[in-house]
């Protein structure tokens, strides 16, 4: 069963940055992509970008080029997405969810990570 | 690139079908078959329920069912149930040059 526990809560203030982790278990993390989703409070699920995690290799949203950089630690099964620049409008929740094949995404019941950018 | 669009809200009663579009583009929904769907109750992660436009992952419910037709993808729920209420999400592989993926703005489905 796909498990993807991720790092706590984080406020930070503008122009900051912030480093979320999201390490899997119940399978073999080098095996399936790793992708982010965003949800600001009371909205819709919004895209971020992925991950291979055997090769390094990412591909971001145009929306946050320049601001995300996805990495991730093979030894520990933990992939990363640290967002910089930070403004209010980066409030949300941060979702990791393990490739499913066919277009579709496991969150493997993860609770995602708040992050709240406040002065 | 923009969202999906999807009805703001659909309701029924309990046992009825209800059905859930999904409109975008013959960049997204249209030319491709990576169409997924998504249920998620409040303050919890998304829940994968449809992916493929038709395939159910182990352990979904057979009530759920997807389909497209053109640039318009469908989830049917059949024989609705209390704990079908939540929100519903589409979402489809773009070759859009601005993303890889686009979610749907969402449907809350309400259990009369």
């Amino acid at each position: 069963q796909v498990q993807l526990v991720q790092s706590g809560a984080e406020v930070k203030k503008p122009g900051a940055s912030v480093k979320v982790s999201c390490k899997a278990s119940g399978y073999t993390f080098t095996s399936y992509d790793i992708n982010w989703v965003r949800q600001a409070t009371g909205q819709g699920l919004e895209w971020m970008g992925w991950m291979n995690p055997n090769s390094g290799n990412t591909g971001y949203a145009q929306k946050f080029q320049g601001r995300v950089t996805m990495t991730r630690n093979t030894s520990i099964s933990t992939a990363y997405m640290e967002l910089s620049s930070l403004r209010s409008e980066d409030t949300a929740v941060y979702y990791c969810a393990r490739d499913h094949g066919g277009g579709g995404y496991d969150f493997g019941r993860g609770q995602g990570t708040l992050v709240t950018v406040s002065s | 690139q923009s969202a999906l669009t999807q009805p703001a809200s659909v309701s029924g009663s309990p046992g009825q079908s209800i059905t859930i579009s999904c409109t975008g583009t013959s960049s997204d929904v249209g030319g491709y078959n990576y169409v997924s769907w998504y249920q998620q109750h409040p303050g919890k992660a998304p829940k994968l329920m449809i992916y493929e436009v038709s395939n159910r992952p182990s352990g979904v419910s057979n009530r759920f069912s997807g389909s497209k037709s053109g640039n318009t993808a469908s989830l049917t729920i059949s024989g609705l149930q209390a704990e079908d209420e939540a929100d519903y999400y589409c979402s489809s592989y773009t070759s859009s040059s601005t993303l890889l993926y686009v979610f749907g703005t969402g449907t809350k489905v309400t259990v009369l």
